[in-house]
């Protein structure tokens, strides 16, 4: 049962580079949410998704793009790196709202 | 917008020491209010949660209350074991549910 799947968990870009972090889940989840962790301010919403097609922005969306073309993948792309963007990145689903969320177990990104 | 307040960390205890971990919450309408744990190196996983005022969500030795009254979720447990170490957060999901809001974290270190 792989749950949530993340890749990469390390990466290391230099500014101005772009690159996708990938997710995927296997429980038929409808609900899907990109988080930024970083040092003292807990995780933050950049966007989720509510179903496949439907997307919208979280907390902190500036510099990253979503889509959702199937259930079971919710991408997050960097469109150009920026020192600012280093931190751990959590994919999470859930099955319906208000109903305990599935993480992944994170991207460690770092910007140069 | 709705917010969640923890308690900053780090906490330090002896090993069969009694935690409490205070959180409180601002939200419209009625949310559900979660504790999930984060152990090095991993994603986040539930712990526990409570969905209306007065629930008292509880697993492996830890007990959560919604109190309305007082808009606080307080994570508390008897007697910590050294395995409890770990970073807790405090969590709530808006009324519409889409999103899930988070407290910066608590970490927690057990001594033996």
């Amino acid at each position: 049962n792989a749950g949530v799947t993340q890749t990469p968990k390390f990466q290391v870009l230099k500014t101005g580079q772009s690159m996708t972090l990938q997710c995927a889940q296997d429980m038929n989840h409808e609900y899907m949410s990109w988080y930024r962790q970083d040092p003292g301010m807990g995780l933050r919403l950049i966007h989720y998704s509510v179903g496949a097609g439907i997307t919208d922005q979280g907390e902190v969306p500036n510099g990253y793009n979503v889509s959702r073309s199937t259930t079971e993948d919710f991408p997050l792309r960097l469109l150009s790196a920026a020192p600012s963007q280093t931190s751990v990145y959590f994919c999470a689903s859930s099955s319906t709202l208000n109903t305990e969320a599935f993480f992944g177990q994170g991207t460690r990104l770092t910007v140069v | 917008g709705d917010s969640v307040t923890q308690m900053e960390g780090p906490v330090t205890l002896s090993e069969e020491a009694f935690l409490t971990i205070n959180c409180t919450y601002t939200a419209t309408g009625y949310p559900s209010l979660f504790w999930y744990v984060q152990y090095p190196g991993e994603g986040l996983q539930l712990l526990l949660k409570a969905t209306k005022a007065d629930d008292k969500g509880s697993n492996k030795g830890f007990e959560a209350t919604y109190r309305k009254e007082t808009t606080s979720f307080h994570l508390e447990k008897g007697s910590v074991q050294v395995s409890d170490s770990a970073v807790y957060f405090c969590a709530l999901t808006d009324t519409g549910g889409f999103k899930t809001i988070f407290g910066a974290g608590t970490r927690l270190f057990v001594k033996a």
